[in-house]
């Protein structure tokens, strides 16, 4: 089935060590978006990609980086984690900016200690 | 500044009750809303999506309305089952030339159908 698979699901790191989240969809959209959500908390959107095109939202830390190589694949990077980056990070695509529909991948936890 | 806000922000009915919930945003130039499903630690599903144009939208049990001019939108189940517990959240995607692709969240609604 066509998707937006996300790996891992749980990532844990300690605090300052770089991690990177990693998205791929089977959907080949051309947009593809980064959120994250804190407990109890709405989505917050961090970037997008219009294709190779990288869109940064104003409020996003300089701490986090995104890559998209290909149209499949897109890479969150945290550069150096901080205790309030835990938090679930959802990834998500839609066929067009234009298109309504978003398309979210499972999410993956992430824990800093 | 478009705000988007759910109330309740939790919510317990009984097995087979039907149940609204309830979605209000500012600002009413909207491109269209969309509701979405979370289960708990996971992404989320969309449920379903009205354009700016439209009244409603339907889907199985679920039907959501959109009333652009006083800034609402409602989500009606109807016959509530244990497996409808989830979180419950709508966005809003602005008009601003029709260019904009961000989607404005609420806090969403907890919903528990007790058994």
């Amino acid at each position: 089935d066509a998707m937006v698979i996300q790996n891992p699901r749980y990532q844990v790191t300690q605090f300052g060590k770089p991690v990177t989240l990693s998205c791929s969809q089977t959907l080949n959209h051309n947009v593809m978006y980064w959120y994250q959500q804190k407990s109890s908390q709405a989505p917050k959107l961090l970037f997008h990609y219009y294709d190779k095109d990288f869109n940064n939202e104003a409020d996003t830390p300089d701490n986090f980086q995104s890559r998209r190589p290909n149209t499949s694949f897109c890479f969150l990077d945290i550069r150096s984690p901080g205790l309030g980056d835990a938090a679930m990070y959802l990834c998500a695509t839609s066929r067009s900016l234009a298109s309504g529909w978003r398309f979210f991948g499972p999410g993956t936890r992430l824990t800093v200690l | 500044k478009q705000e988007v806000t759910q109330i309740p922000a939790a919510l317990s009915v009984p097995e087979g009750e039907n149940l609204v919930l309830n979605c209000s945003f500012t600002d009413s130039a909207i491109y269209n809303l969309q509701w979405f499903r979370q289960d708990p630690g996971k992404g989320l599903t969309s449920l379903l999506l009205i354009q700016s144009s439209q009244r409603e939208q339907t889907s199985g049990r679920l039907n959501a309305s959109l009333d652009k001019s006083s800034g609402r939108s409602t989500l009606y189940i109807a016959a509530s089952q244990p497996g409808d517990s989830a979180t419950y959240l709508c966005a809003v995607k602005g008009q601003d030339g029709g260019a904009t692709n961000k989607l404005i969240f609420g806090t969403g609604t907890l919903l528990a159908v007790q058994p």
